[in-house]
């Protein structure tokens, strides 16, 4: 069984539509939990830590349930420029392991 | 350009060959993280210095690869014997260390094709 697994999608949304996924993971120990966001042949970027609180970053929602062992990302008001591949991350004794990613697509 | 910087980007060699890639981390961040990325796939850990100490491999890194951070600075990864499952995107990632909560700031990546 994978650590990380996410829904690869892709979602194929209209700009300004909610499109929301998740992940599950499952090092139960795991300590730290992240979204990076990934174009096409670039490196992968932070776009945000999750906390066991819920947290927001503009229209980036994400959640976090540790007794699940679930991350989730919303995404509000999409545009075209959150077309990427979002991959779930999570931090397990300063290692990262990460999901396959999942893509979003935004269309005009 | 105060980024994590890799070198070369791509690198295109002929199975049997050995090769070797370079990672320049952000000047600060004591430690330096390599990843192995396949097409479709998310990164996958191979081992991390926390300064010139190699603390961790993963059983992905066979005896063919080896890894080393001399000076706590740059690192260096090498493969020896390239085979063409090699093929894929080798991450370099840094951070300032050591809480949890550190966040690992990826290079641009060097693309290996082994034919």
């Amino acid at each position: 069984r994978k650590e990380v697994e996410q829904d690869p999608g892709p979602f194929n949304v209209p700009e300004g539509a909610t499109v929301a996924f998740n992940c599950t993971y499952s090092n139960s120990a795991s300590q730290s939990f992240f979204w990076y966001r990934q174009d096409c042949r670039k490196e992968p970027k932070l776009l945000m830590s999750v906390y066991s609180s819920g947290n927001e970053d503009g229209r980036f929602t994400a959640q976090l349930n540790r007794a699940s062992q679930y991350i989730s990302l919303l995404i509000r008001d999409s545009k075209l420029s959150d077309s990427a591949t979002y991959l779930c991350v999570v931090n397990s004794d300063y290692k990262l392991s990460f999901g396959a990613g999942t893509t979003v697509t935004v269309r005009a | 350009d105060t980024g994590v910087s890799q070198d070369p980007r791509h690198k295109i060699t002929k199975r049997g060959q050995n090769v070797t890639f370079r990672c320049d981390p952000i000047s600060e961040h004591n430690r330096l993280y390599w990843y192995r990325q396949t097409l479709g796939q998310g990164p996958e850990f191979l081992t991390y210095f926390q300064n010139e100490a190699q603390l961790e491999k993963s059983r992905l890194l066979s005896d063919r690869f080896s890894a080393e951070r001399p000076k706590g600075s740059f690192s260096t990864l090498e493969i020896q014997r390239t085979e063409q499952g090699d093929s894929a995107m080798y991450l370099c990632a840094s951070s300032l260390g050591p809480t949890f909560t550190d966040t690992q700031y990826f290079g641009p990546g060097t693309r290996l094709t082994v034919l």
